[in-house]
């Protein structure tokens, strides 16, 4: 059973395009969150959600757009790719403190 | 920026204990230290946190210094299968508290 479900796992897309990423989680937790790791592996918070209400933003383009239709989804929409947005993007969720991470998205963007 | 500070590499030899150290000389009393590890780009993988005691699970243990200043999580039996990079985060009470993530000490187990 995968407690943390994202897809597509590889997203390979021409820029300018619209994609979106999908995140599911079987826990019951209250929090999710969006991750981006760049190509030099650094793992940086763009959004969180607790009950489907935003609670952290952090300095992302405003072609980022989260969604979170239930509190077990949190979906990540993003208008008009750039290059420098090829990352491995991870969900994660929690319940308290303790994150628990999605397997990711590889996004190449061409 | 990240609140800790960590070397960037590490080798163990299989069987033995990996000691991986941290230093959060900055943590105030309310902030915890975490640990988690992202084996070959999967997605990070929680392994144990602490405030104030010593704390043991299946996977580690974490040793908290007494001014809680650095921390240094230990694996008793390393394997192959433990080669990771490791990442020390210190972090709030509250979902409202970030979690930040510095570059974390990637950690070879050799054979």
């Amino acid at each position: 059973d995968t407690a943390v479900s994202q897809t597509p796992k590889y997203l390979v897309t021409q820029m300018g395009n619209d994609k979106s990423i999908k995140c599911e989680q079987n826990l019951g937790h209250d929090t999710m969150y969006w991750y981006k790791q760049d190509s030099k592996k650094f793992l940086k918070i763009m959004f969180s959600y607790n009950n489907k209400e935003l609670i952290i933003n952090e300095t992302v383009p405003n072609r980022f757009s989260p969604k979170s239709p239930d509190k077990a989804h949190l979906n990540l929409h993003i208008n008009s790719l750039e290059l420098g947005d090829s990352a491995v993007y991870f969900c994660a969720s929690s319940q308290g403190l303790t994150q628990y991470f999605g397997p990711g998205t590889r996004l190449l963007v061409l | 920026d990240a609140k800790t500070t960590q070397p960037p590499s590490m080798d163990c030899a299989e069987g033995r204990a990996a000691n991986l150290p941290c230093n959060h000389s900055t943590i105030s009393g309310n902030e915890y230290v975490y640990w988690y590890r992202q084996i070959h780009s999967q997605g990070p993988q929680y392994i144990i946190h602490g405030l104030k005691n010593n704390e043991t699970n299946e996977m580690a243990s974490l040793i908290i210094t007494e001014d809680r200043k650095s921390s240094t999580l230990i694996l008793p039996h390393a394997t192959l299968r433990d080669t990771a990079v490791y990442y020390c985060i210190v972090r709030g009470k509250t979902s409202y508290d970030k979690v930040i993530f510095g570059p974390g000490t990637s950690l070879s187990v050799i054979p």
